[in-house]
């Protein structure tokens, strides 16, 4: 069973400030998936992420794959309250299912 | 668009009924999820379907039943519920492959006592 380990469990911080979330494990993925999910919805995917050293940017938000492709972060430039939510990571080995991290749970306070 | 849609949205049930959570999508999608969120444990995959007729179980199958007789519909099924079943459900559906992208249904929120 592939594990996928997210750090931080939660982070609170003020609006403006810049932030890194961090999802890790010892298995090689195909790809890794980030999501966010508001209160009350499902998770809705951010960013799809294959090459090992791919670095994607989502307006202030910058997602990198690691080149073994066994970790991947989340940088967030700027935070807004709108940011606020509970951010996914999930990777497959490509023909199977996905396993979903524990996820990291933001708080940006105005 | 509707995507994927999830019925009832909430319920309550006392341990030893069934029930059946209901999902629909419209996608054409052939690959559909259902997932169980508790809280800080992230989303743990119940059943998965690869096409109308085919299941297969997922990390935690135990006390749940799925069909897929159709693309659009995955229902799961809770048999003699119990309080550990209390839980957040999620459906999801996606093209072939963990490569794709998974859409998600807003959940159905059900509580066991």
């Amino acid at each position: 069973t592939q594990l996928l380990e997210q750090s931080p469990q939660f982070l609170s911080i003020q609006e403006g400030e810049n932030l890194t979330v961090y999802c890790n494990s010892s298995s090689v993925f195909s790809s890794l998936q980030w999501y966010r999910q508001e209160p009350g919805e499902g998770p809705v995917l951010l960013v799809t992420v294959v090459t090992g050293g791919e670095v994607k940017k989502l307006k202030r938000l910058t997602f990198q794959f690691g080149d073994a492709r066994k970790d991947s972060s989340l940088h967030i430039t700027a935070a807004q309250p709108g940011d606020t939510g509970l951010y996914l990571c999930a990777g497959g080995p490509g023909y199977s299912t996905l396993t979903f991290g524990k996820g990291t749970m933001l708080l940006v306070s105005p | 668009n509707a995507g994927v849609t999830q019925t009832p949205k909430f319920r309550i049930l006392k341990i030893g009924q069934s029930m059946t959570l209901q999902c629909a999508q419209d996608m054409n999608h052939n690959y559909m999820y259902w997932y169980r969120q508790d809280p800080g444990m992230g989303l743990k995959l119940i059943y998965y379907s690869v096409g109308a007729g085919i299941t297969d179980k997922g990390e935690v199958p135990n006390g749940y039943n799925v069909s897929r007789s159709t693309t659009e519909d995955f229902p799961l099924r809770l048999e003699l519920a119990a309080p550990s079943q209390t839980s957040v459900y999620f459906c999801a559906s996606s093209g072939p492959g963990s490569n794709q992208p998974q859409h998600f249904g807003d959940g159905t929120r059900l509580s066991i006592l």
